[in-house]
């Protein structure tokens, strides 16, 4: 049961412009959500998050939306960068719970 | 602090073999989780400490699998009788109180032959 869905595996998107990616979860408990990037041969790094109270947060370059009624997040990245390419996680974590329940994550590839 | 470490970084191991890899987390972090990760997926949560208590634990984690954190500082991954199923990244990560932004190690990747 994958709670916590990445639908797309891959994504490549021209330097300098918009990426976006998507990510989808069925738990209606969940209501913190995390946005990780790994790089090969190293462990995920933490991104950027969301509450369930917000529908947006934004940190720089990187902004998260999150649609509780399409129980639906995405994070945007602008303008995008070489040094983005990596697999993105979303992650997701219900209140009291100290687990995250992670997506199959998502390869973005930035070409020059 | 240099962040989370995990050792080995690499194993190469017979099947039914025992082998143990080593946390250490961030030092003042109390907690202390283990994942597993495996091709084309995300991690996937396996246990959960709290200063030296194992608080959860994943059905992922079966009989052969254990973990301990004595004392509260570094953590134990042992896992025993070693199948090839087992072959995985096994990532360390710790946080500071109730926040989810928890620091990954860099894993430990398992090969069973």
């Amino acid at each position: 049961d994958q709670q916590v869905k990445q639908n797309s595996p891959s994504l490549s998107v021209q330097e300098g412009r918009i990426s976006i990616l998507n990510c989808d979860y069925t738990n209606s408990m969940f209501d913190y959500f995390l946005w990780y990037k790994k790089y090969p041969a190293e462990g995920p790094t933490f991104l950027i998050s969301i509450s369930s109270i917000k529908d947006k947060n934004e940190d720089g370059r990187f902004t998260v939306f999150l649609n509780k009624s399409a129980k639906h997040l995405s994070l945007h990245i602008v303008p995008s960068q070489p040094g983005d390419s990596a697999v993105y996680f979303c992650a997701a974590s219900a209140e009291g719970a100290q687990k995250l329940v992670f997506g199959q994550g998502t390869r973005l590839t930035i070409n020059p | 602090d240099t962040g989370v470490s995990q050792d080995p970084r690499h194993k190469i191991t017979k099947r039914g073999q025992n082998v143990t890899f080593r946390c250490d987390p961030i030092s003042e972090h109390n907690r202390l989780y283990w994942y597993r990760q495996t091709l084309g997926q995300g991690p996937e949560f396996l246990t959960y400490f709290q200063n030296e208590a194992q608080l959860e634990k994943s059905r992922l984690l079966s009989d052969r699998f254990s973990a301990e954190r004595p004392k509260g500082s570094f953590s134990t991954l042992e896992i025993q009788r070693t199948e090839q199923g087992d072959s995985a990244m096994y990532l360390c990560a710790s946080s500071q109180g109730p926040t989810y932004g928890y620091t990954f190690g860099s894993g430990t990747r398992l090969t069973v032959v």
